[in-house]
């Protein structure tokens, strides 16, 4: 079946690093990919996405391309601040999968002064 | 502002409790979800309402009851949950195409959910 592995935390680094949070996807189809973020206390809010083969999604400074031949759908960031600690969440959802979604497991990020 | 919101934002219930989780959306959306976030557990969804159709993940115990009066408000009513039940519950909302119409999936739109200890 359709499915999302992101790869696990938790994840610390320091200000200013390079982040890469790895997530690949198994599907028949063509899905749309997300990246959702999840600050403390908050439900998730959709980050970026992309919706066809090649596209990149982008905000707030955070990339992901959708990647068809490795099957991925990397979520990176330049420089890394303290307020982008939260728990991230790759999610995939298409006709394929009855426009249903599909939630990796979250990995947790904290990034420290 | 997300335009889903959840009311409400705590609960602790008994065991013997009846309780009712309230969830609406402003965003003229014709779909809304439940899910259900457990510590160290993927999100799983619990129901779908769409197109006034209902879906429902047959691992969701009856204890649990939807209720979706309309596009814009649904419930999750609780009755004799027992400990485990004790989780963050999302609700979300999207813009649904028809089934088989080829209509790409929008996004969905989350509430900050209600955090439900059961005791």
């Amino acid at each position: 079946g359709d499915s999302v592995t992101q790869m696990e935390g938790p994840v610390t680094l320091s200000e200013e690093a390079f982040l890469t949070i790895n997530c690949t996807y198994t599907a028949t189809g063509y899905p749309s990919l997300f990246w959702y973020v999840q600050y403390p206390g908050e439900g998730l809010q959709l980050l970026l996405k992309a919706t066809k083969a090649d596209d990149k999604g982008s905000n707030k400074g955070f990339e992901a391309t959708y990647r068809k031949e490795t099957t991925s759908f990397h979520l990176e960031k330049g420089s890394v601040q303290v307020s982008d600690s939260a728990v991230y969440f790759c999610a995939l959802s298409g006709s394929s999968t009855g426009n249903q979604f599909y939630f990796g497991t979250g990995t947790s990020l904290t990034v420290i002064p | 502002e997300t335009g889903v919101t959840q009311t409400p934002r705590h609960l602790v219930m008994g065991m013997t409790n009846k309780k009712s989780l309230k969830c609406e959306q402003h965003l003229g959306h014709n779909a809304m979800y439940w899910y259900k976030q457990s510590a160290k557990k993927p999100l799983e969804l619990m129901f779908v309402y769409s197109l006034e159709e209902r879906v429902e993940n047959n691992s969701v115990p009856s204890r649990f009851s939807p209720e979706c009066p309309n596009s814009s408000h649904l419930f999750l009513h609780l009755h004799t949950l027992q400990p485990e039940d004790s989780a963050l519950y999302l609700c979300a909302s999207s813009r649904r195409g028809l089934a088989g119409g080829g209509v790409s999936t929008d996004t969905q739109y989350f509430g900050p959910g209600t955090r439900l200890t059961v005791l």
